[in-house]
């Protein structure tokens, strides 16, 4: 059965504060991987797509990596203004898979 | 980028009243358009996939004859949710397909429904 799996489910940083979101996933015939923002009562913003291992994006303080089993997303001197919930997704060429998501809160 | 405008952004209903919820894209066409159910904390749940012109495919567990979806043009999809009880408060949110595959696939805002 095709899975999605986030880590940590909630994280805290200090402003400035660098750190990881990890992505693990199994699934089948993966297509590619996503990643999204969502503010509280709001849609997925998208971020990135990665579709083989080694692949890298990235934008301003966001950076976004890809293996064979898990995809991270490195937050770099965070902002209060990234504090939202992350969320990831494997596309299995059918539908998309989410995982339940890393809520990152940055305080000042 | 494209946008996606779902309404409405709230609603509340008393038990057995249906509500519906419409989903369009603004700026490009949608030939397939996506409904998920979100609980609090939780993920997105995939409900069903709409395609333009044809029945909706829904997921397994999905009630269809209770949560009716219809996408009559490529630029509109209507989620209706018929004799809406407590549990079936959730939050909906649309996705449209601007291409073939799911890349970018672009959400709308969400709709809160609360069933009293």
């Amino acid at each position: 059965e095709d899975q999605v799996t986030q880590s940590p489910e909630a994280l805290r940083l200090q402003e400035g504060e660098s750190s990881s979101l990890n992505c693990s996933y199994t699934v089948s015939g993966l297509r590619g991987l996503f990643w999204y923002r969502q503010d509280p009562g709001k849609g997925p913003e998208f971020l990135f797509t990665l579709y083989s291992a080694g692949e890298e994006k990235e934008k301003e303080r966001l950076k976004a990596t890809l293996t064979k089993k898990e995809s991270f997303l490195h937050i770099t001197a965070p902002k209060p203004e990234d504090s939202a919930t992350y969320l990831c997704a494997g596309d299995n060429t059918d539908k998309l898979i989410f995982g339940t998501g890393t809520r990152l809160q940055v305080f000042p | 980028g494209a946008v996606v405008s779902q309404h409405p952004s709230r609603v509340i209903c008393k038990s057995g009243t249906s509500v519906k919820i419409e989903c369009r894209s603004l700026d490009f066409q949608a030939t397939t358009m996506f409904w998920y159910r979100q609980f609090p904390k939780q993920s997105l749940m995939l409900m069903a996939t709409s395609n333009e012109g044809s029945k909706a495919t829904y997921e397994q567990g999905v009630e269809k004859d209770k949560f009716l979806i219809n996408h009559a043009s490529l630029t509109l999809s209507t989620l209706t949710v018929t004799s809406a009880h407590p549990e079936d408060s959730s939050f909906y949110i649309c996705s449209a397909l601007p291409g073939s595959t799911n890349e970018k696939l672009f959400f709308g805002s969400g709709t809160q429904l609360s069933v009293l």
